[in-house]
């Protein structure tokens, strides 16, 4: 078990393009979280997937971002029509199923929207 | 709205001493607490994970303790060493599946 996997590790793009992040959890966990951290900031809460089922989004994930877990595996974070307010580390994280499970996280994936 | 809050924001200190990283949080209704270590853009590496039945929890050089009600936690690490440096960040769970991270504490260990 590798852990948990993003790609790419840093993304450079230009305003007004779309961009596309994936994210492999460690295998037996069902659970997946998506966070964007701000430098000098916390991470914050996007998004969470048990299995394939999205149940809860933060208000922070306007209606640019999308995220997908289509098999309850992998799973992938979108940003349509990129602004400069959107550069960031996002940061993909998963757990097993229980209140007192440990969230283990990935190296994040950089975003520069220049 | 849970606030989490940590100080100091930074701290240096020569290397083989102990130190304490401090967290509060305003909802003392938590789930558990977890400490991470996060390398200059790098994710976060977990640390300890505190169950709010639980006082404390060690690893190694590393005891973190909970007390819930006050809404306050402690990371001690003894002896450090440079390769301690990094930013610690302290995460809490309520209700429902997100992590409210404080800001974190950045550490220097000088040799």
């Amino acid at each position: 078990d590798t852990g948990v996997s993003q790609n790419p590790r840093h993304k450079i793009t230009k305003r007004g393009q779309n961009v596309t992040f994936r994210c492999d959890p460690i295998s037996e966990h069902n659970r997946l979280y998506w966070y964007r951290q701000t430098l000098g900031q916390g991470p914050e809460f996007l998004t969470y997937f048990q299995n394939e089922a999205q149940l809860e989004k933060s208000r922070l994930l306007s209606d640019r971002f999308s995220a997908e877990r289509p098999k309850g595996s992998f799973s992938t974070l979108e940003i349509q029509r990129t602004e400069q307010g959107d550069s960031a580390m996002y940061l993909c994280a998963s757990s097993l199923q229980g209140l007192n499970t440990e969230a283990f996280f990935g190296q994040g994936t950089r975003l520069t929207v220049v | 709205k849970q606030e989490v809050t940590q100080i100091p924001a930074a701290l240096s200190v020569p290397e083989g001493e102990n130190l304490v990283l401090n967290c509060s949080f305003t909802d003392s209704a938590i789930y558990n607490l977890q400490w991470f270590r996060q390398d200059p853009g790098k994710g976060l590496t977990s640390l300890l994970l505190i169950q709010s039945s639980q006082r404390e929890q060690t690893s190694g050089r590393l005891n973190a303790s909970l007390d819930k009600s006050s809404g306050r936690s402690t990371l001690y690490i003894a002896a450090s060493q440079p390769g301690d440096s990094a930013t610690y960040l302290c995460a809490v769970r309520n209700s429902g599946y997100a992590l409210n991270f404080g800001k974190g504490t950045s550490l220097l260990v000088t040799p």
